[in-house]
């Protein structure tokens, strides 16, 4: 069973629309991570939300941490080619452990000109 | 700096040899991380290293995987033997702090025929 659980799995767009991605859990976070993943390349921090209900924008990118801490979203406003690429949420467990992050298995994003 | 170095960035070899995968972190940074990335599985977390000391090794499938930090500079991931289902790639990580942004190397992609 998979703890952070990302949909879509995959979405093919056309330039130009919106769209919103997914990272949902039943465990709570203590922080949320975003990456971006491009081909040929390890993943690339986005945003960090650490308090729920917390929203954080950049560009055309928005970012929500659910009010439980146990969920994510991801919206994309007007959607360019070069947004494409594997988008991968994180997070890191509660309780003041050391934990590696864990990461959903990513939504794959295709959007076309 | 120049970012995470890992190599070789691709290894092709043989069911039963043994692969060393090599990883130099960003210097300063006391955190060190070894992912495996598929597309079942997504990215797993397979160990990782604080200050050079092993943390939590409980994502290494088995007994055939190994990981060092021999110094604050080196780490290395070696399979011995390697199995077809070993292929994937491996991803090195570092960071400041295991709270903190993980920046990851360009991975490298093993194939065990």
């Amino acid at each position: 069973t998979q703890l952070l659980e990302q949909s879509p799995q995959f979405l093919s767009i056309q330039e130009g629309e919106n769209l919103t991605v997914y990272c949902n859990s039943s465990s709570v976070f203590s922080s949320l991570q975003w990456y971006r993943q491009e081909p040929g390349e390890g993943p690339v921090l986005l945003v960090t939300v650490v308090t729920g209900g917390e929203v954080k924008k950049l560009k055309r990118l928005t970012f929500q941490f659910g009010d439980a801490r146990k969920d994510s979203s991801l919206h994309i406003t007007a959607a360019q080619p070069g947004d494409t690429g594997l988008y991968l949420c994180a997070g890191l467990l509660g309780g003041g452990g050391a934990d590696g992050l864990t990461f959903g298995k990513g939504t794959h994003l295709i959007i076309q000109p | 700096d120049a970012g995470v170095i890992q190599s070789p960035r691709h290894e092709v070899t043989e069911m039963g040899q043994e692969v060393t995968l090599r990883c130099k972190p960003i210097s300063g940074h006391d955190y060190l991380f070894w992912y495996r990335q598929t597309m079942m599985r997504g990215l797993e977390l397979l160990i990782y290293f604080n200050n050079n000391v092993p943390i939590d090794d409980s994502g290494m499938p088995e007994d055939r995987f190994s990981a060092k930090m021999p110094n604050a500079s080196f780490s290395t991931l070696k399979i011995q033997p390697s199995e077809p289902r070993d292929s994937a790639v491996y991803f090195c990580a570092s960071s400041l702090g295991t709270f903190n942004e993980q920046f990851f190397g360009p991975g490298t992609r093993l194939t065990v025929l």
